[in-house]
């Protein structure tokens, strides 16, 4: 299985600041690469696809990239809803697998 | 606008099947790919394997004796059943549309969810 690993665990930011989550993979996976956001209670919401790629209707301020084995997701500019955990997930092979989370708290 | 719609008990003993059902509204199974998911409490998520319309499945080999899912076309329904569970199966279960976009993939509808624990 391909593992993912997400740095950091989690982290304070305030409102208006750009913040970056990592994600490496444990061996090449091209731009196979997703990223959810999964607010408290509720179930994941599928953000970026191929690596950098807006799901529809996904806000522009979310900018996935990298490839291989280094992504990274950029909130330029957190807003209230983005107080949320994030996971990456590899699409290269099965089982498909994710990351640990990060999970973006208020400063 | 496709919604999923879940049910099944919330609790289940050990050693027997957890069961579970997702309806699919605002669109069809046909010509799809679904899959389930599970998060068990306070981690991350595990992939359970997906099932693609037509009743071909690929299953999580940590999952793969003890899972099953299974198509309903003519209730729009998808199912799930893990038999033989522990404790270490207590998990929120969701279903997903798995969604294609060659030659990316991803979950892009979800279900709202079920809680299921394990316990005597």
């Amino acid at each position: 299985d391909i593992q993912m690993t997400q740095s950091p665990s989690s982290l304070s930011a305030s409102l208006g600041d750009r913040v970056t989550i990592s994600c490496r993979a444990s061996q090449s996976i091209s731009s196979y690469l997703n990223w959810y956001r999964q607010k408290p209670g509720k179930a994941p919401e599928l953000l970026i696809y191929g690596a950098y790629t807006l799901q529809s209707e996904v806000p522009s301020r979310f900018r996935g990239s990298g490839s291989g084995t280094g992504f990274t997701l950029t909130i330029s500019s957190l807003q209230p809803e983005d107080f949320a955990t994030y996971y990456c997930q590899q699409t290269y092979s099965n089982p498909r697998t994710f990351g640990q989370g990060t999970k973006v708290e208020i400063k | 606008q496709m919604q999923l719609q879940q049910s099944g008990p919330g609790l289940v003993k050990p050693s027997e099947t957890l069961s579970l059902t997702c309806t699919v509204s605002g669109g069809s199974i046909s010509g799809n790919y679904w899959s389930w998911i599970r998060q068990p409490p306070g981690k991350g998520l595990e992939w359970i394997g997906y099932i693609y319309y037509s009743g071909s499945t690929n299953y999580n080999p940590s999952l793969k004796s003890r899972v099953t899912f299974s198509v309903d076309m003519s209730n729009n329904q998808l199912s799930l059943r893990l038999k033989s569970v522990t404790a270490a199966d207590t998990a929120v279960y969701y279903c997903a549309r798995w969604q294609q976009w060659a030659p990316h993939d991803g979950f892009d509808v979800w279900g709202q969810g079920t809680v299921v624990t394990v316990s005597s």
